[in-house]
């Protein structure tokens, strides 16, 4: 059983561009948590998506991120217009539908604006 | 809402020494609480959880972390460091949204292993 997958592991883009990170959570897995990781800080929780919706999205930032989970394919999060501050390592997360005490994290992706 | 705290940033042990890294936690239900530890440019892997069952909770790599709910605490253990425990260890709480659960980190701990 393959963990969560997260692709790129490191992507690099300029001020302005748009990022995309893909997370595609473990089998049998349909809650998705994308969490962020700033330099020299801990995790702070983004949003939680179940397939085709949104649960909480209360840890994103108001303006230029946007998240989804669609019926098909992986979950995506979505950075508009990146700036230096977004730097980060975003990192996904998979629980599954009834026992939901645990979750499992994917390896990361690496985002740097330059 | 819920809160943890981890005491000490950084913390360095000799290599066979015992390891104490802490963590409170603030909650106001009964929480789940979780350590992981992250290795250099990794994901986060799963330690040990406690959810509500022995308060001694035995997890992977000989580590241990027990509940002791008079003092909010939920402190990591282990006997004997190996220098392979190098790494940033987070202590963790979640509380519950819809059957699924929502994690609250701690700053994190980076634990060093002097030879």
């Amino acid at each position: 059983n393959a963990g969560v997958m997260q692709n790129p592991r490191h992507l690099v883009r300029r001020r302005g561009q748009e990022a995309r990170l893909r997370c595609s959570p473990m089998k049998g897995h349909s809650h998705v948590y994308w969490y962020r990781q700033l330099p020299e800080e801990g995790l702070k929780f983004m949003v939680y998506l179940q397939k085709e919706n949104i649960i909480d999205e209360s840890g994103m930032p108001k303006e230029r991120f946007s998240a989804e989970f669609p019926k098909e394919g992986p979950s995506i999060l979505r950075i508009q217009q990146v700036v230096r501050g977004d730097s980060a390592a975003y990192f996904c997360a998979s629980s599954p539908t009834v026992s939901g005490n645990t979750i499992y994290f994917g390896e990361g992706s690496w985002l740097t604006v330059v | 809402a819920q809160s943890v705290t981890q005491l000490g940033s950084h913390v360095s042990v000799s290599e066979g020494a015992l390891v104490l890294l802490r963590c409170n936690y603030s909650s106001s239900v009964p929480p789940y609480l979780f350590w992981y530890v992250q290795y250099p440019n990794q994901g986060l892997q799963l330690l040990l959880k406690y959810t509500s069952a022995a308060t001694l909770v035995k997890g992977i790599n000989g580590f241990e972390a027990e509940f002791k709910k008079s003092e909010t605490s939920f402190h990591l253990t282990k006997p004997s460091a190996h220098m392979s425990d190098a790494a940033e260890y987070f202590c963790a709480v979640s509380s519950q949204i819809q059957g699924a659960q929502k994690l609250v980190f701690g700053q994190g701990t980076r634990l060093t292993i002097n030879p």
